[in-house]
């Protein structure tokens, strides 16, 4: 079955980058694109970015648009997602999700939480 | 941007009940919308897309409809597991768009 395993939580200070991975099994990872969500504290879902490992084409939020940088490696089937020049506000759970053919968000990663804090 | 609606905010219902929520589309997005649940401390899981197209693992009691700017989740008779919030979220261009999120709770 597919699976989307991200990396631990983060604790970063204002100003610094951070940087989330999401490694996929149980698929042809460059068959679906990742779409990267987050939700901060007690909040709605956000979408953020997206890309497609078989192109790298990408597309990404007018909010973080030259803050996010979205990669895939296709040997280890994993995604990243960079976030630099970090607020307070950027304080949130970051999900990696598959969206298939379908379009829709399919199988999700467990969340990774980022704290900025000072 | 196609921005999303939800209402209500809150639902408050009891085991058995009907729960009716609502996703507005701020333009159409024909018949482009998802439904995802989630639960707390946990992901959103998709929950029906293309409107009303259920997902693999969700009884038949979750039922979705509507198209262009108004739709429509309906769980005909709450169980104790279906206690969560629902996001809806459009594809039909990007950005993607979420709702704000309907929060069913026990009465």
């Amino acid at each position: 079955q597919v699976q989307l395993v991200q990396s631990g939580a983060e604790v970063k200070k204002p100003g610094a980058s951070v940087k989330v991975s999401c490694k996929a099994s149980g698929y042809d990872f460059v068959s679906k694109g990742i779409t990267w969500v987050r939700q901060a504290p007690g909040q709605g879902l956000e979408w953020m970015a997206w890309i497609r490992p078989d192109s790298d084409d990408t597309k990404s939020a007018q909010k973080v648009q030259g803050r996010v940088t979205m990669t895939s490696d296709t040997s280890t089937s994993t995604a990243y997602m960079e976030l630099r020049s970090l607020i307070s506000d950027d304080t949130a759970v970051y999900y990696c999700a598959t969206q298939g053919r379908s379009g829709w968000l399919d199988d999700w990663g467990q969340g990774t939480l980022v704290t900025v804090s000072s | 941007e196609i921005v999303l609606t939800q209402s209500p905010a809150t639902l408050s219902l009891s085991p058995g009940e009907r729960a009716t929520l609502s996703c507005r589309a701020s333009q159409s997005i024909r018949g482009f919308l998802a439904w995802y649940q989630q639960k707390p401390g946990q992901a959103p899981r998709l929950l029906m897309s293309d409107a009303s197209n259920r997902a693999t693992g969700f009884p038949a009691r979750f039922s979705g409809s509507g198209s262009g700017t108004d739709f429509t989740l309906t769980i005909s008779s709450l169980e104790p597991e279906d206690y969560a919030v629902y996001y809806c979220q459009q594809r039909y261009n990007w950005p993607l768009t979420f709702g704000g999120g309907t929060k069913v709770e026990i009465k």
